[in-house]
């Protein structure tokens, strides 16, 4: 069974500071990945999605995917405090959005 | 977000019964319901394509999923259990097959708490 797990746990960053989060995928034959960003009490908001390796940039959100480490990372560049939030990694595999995993997710605090 | 509503937003119960309901206006086939219950991630409840259900996860017996038409989507729930105190969050895809990169788009979702 797929295992999701990122790191860290919390995360404070100072506004426009580099944010970087974390997400490690146990089953190797996962090829779709997105990273969430979910506000308290609010419903999911998608920000990136990349299925193959390498890097996908969508705004001020990157993702980068490296399969054969089983390691899906989302950089954030300039952060505000509005984008303070859980930001939660989902993985999949051929099975598309039957089999989704989320993982714990990582809450961000940008500090002003 | 307001393409896919839910209601009510906050639910408050005994052992009643109630109902969820959720709809969608993306003219998507696919929707879902997903649990998140505190400091967890979402975890697929039920998927539905085109009012068929797809996936049904192994889920307790007083969750009923209805699927009136492909925009619409209903979860009742009898008998609650404060193992059930959760937010319910609804989503849609376009297509929601096999071998699909889609994305999911979600609702608000309906804070439910069982005293």
């Amino acid at each position: 069974q797929q295992k999701v797990q990122q790191s860290p746990e919390s995360l404070t960053v100072s506004e426009g500071a580099m944010a970087s989060l974390n997400c490690t995928f146990s089953d190797g034959t996962s090829n779709n990945f997105r990273w969430y960003r979910q506000h308290s009490a609010k419903g999911l908001e998608v920000l990136v999605s990349i299925f193959s390796d390498g890097e996908k940039e969508e705004g001020r959100f990157t993702a980068h995917l490296n399969r054969a480490n089983l390691h899906v990372s989302l950089h954030i560049r300039e952060p505000q405090p509005s984008d303070s939030a859980v930001y939660l990694c989902a993985v999949s595999i051929n099975y598309g959005n039957e089999k989704i995993t989320f993982g714990a997710g990582t809450k961000l605090t940008i500090k002003p | 977000n307001t393409k896919i509503t839910q209601s009510p937003r906050y639910l408050i119960l005994g052992r009643a019964n109630k109902s969820l309901e959720c709809e969608q206006h993306l003219g998507h086939n696919a929707m879902y319901w997903y649990k998140q219950s505190a400091e967890k991630p979402p975890e697929l409840m039920f998927l539905y394509n085109l009012k068929q259900l797809i996936r049904n996860e192994t889920v307790p017996s007083r969750f009923i999923p209805e699927c009136p038409d492909s925009s619409k989507l209903l979860l009742h729930i009898s008998a609650v259990d404060p193992e059930d105190s959760a937010v319910y969050f609804c989503a849609s895809s376009q297509q929601g097959q096999k071998f699909s990169n889609e994305r999911l788009f979600f609702g608000h979702g309906t804070k439910l708490s069982v005293l």
